[in-house]
């Protein structure tokens, strides 16, 4: 059964425009969450975070809004560049020793010029 | 600061075979996971380790697989015998605390073949 539902395999976008990804949890003991990004042929890189204790945090073009009610979290990129088309995971944990990041699969972000 | 190392990077080799994948965490860092990725289960926890000692091995698929961490700055997963459904790209993370609420960096990930 899985923790971390990104529901959205893909999502195609134009330049310029806002890219939108989504990520719902199960576990209501989850109190961090992070989004990575992954390129073709290499590793998942951290890209933004946010705690339970805020619903937004923002990072230049990135911004991340938490709905603790909903158990949904979001990704907002504006604007959006055609760099920015990767694999984007959502993960999930609770802020516990030993305990590690639950990962949704993914959503392909496609970014057109 | 060279990140995580893992190799090989690509490894094809023939069902029943052995296979070892290795991997250097960063310096420093106390924590240590393996995952697998695949098109249909996405990026999947196998294993991790806190200060060398295996803490939750429940990802691992059956008993063909099994990860050692001899000492803070290497680890091996092996797969005896592989089988075609093991194909897939293996990553290796690592993080500098014990705790769950921190960023993980990954290495490159190692893409198995097993005809």
């Amino acid at each position: 059964d899985q923790q971390v539902k990104q529901n959205s395999p893909s999502l195609s976008v134009q330049e310029g425009r806002i890219s939108i990804l989504n990520c719902d949890y199960t576990n209501s003991m989850f109190d961090y969450f992070l989004w990575y990004k992954k390129y073709p042929a290499e590793g998942p890189t951290f890209l933004i975070s946010i705690s339970s204790i805020k619903d937004k945090n923002e990072d230049g073009r990135f911004t991340v809004f938490l709905n603790k009610s909903a158990k949904h979290l979001s990704l907002h990129i504006v604007p959006s560049q055609p760099g920015d088309s990767a694999v984007y995971f959502c993960a999930a944990s609770s802020n516990q020793a030993g305990t590690a990041l639950i990962f949704g699969k993914g959503t392909t972000l496609s970014v057109s010029s | 600061d060279a990140g995580v190392i893992q190799s090989p990077r690509h490894e094809v080799t023939e069902m029943g075979q052995e296979v070892t994948l290795r991997c250097k965490p960063i310096s420093g860092h106390n924590s240590l996971f393996w995952y697998r990725q695949t098109m249909m289960r996405g990026l999947e926890l196998l294993i991790y380790f806190n200060n060398n000692v295996p803490i939750d091995d429940s990802g691992m698929p059956e008993d063909r697989f099994s990860a050692k961490m001899p000492n803070a700055s290497f680890s091996t997963l092996k797969i005896q015998p592989s089988e075609p459904r093991d194909s897939a790209v293996y990553f290796c993370a690592s993080t500098p605390n014990s705790g769950g609420a921190d960023t993980q960096y990954f290495g490159p990930g190692t893409r198995l073949t097993v005809l």
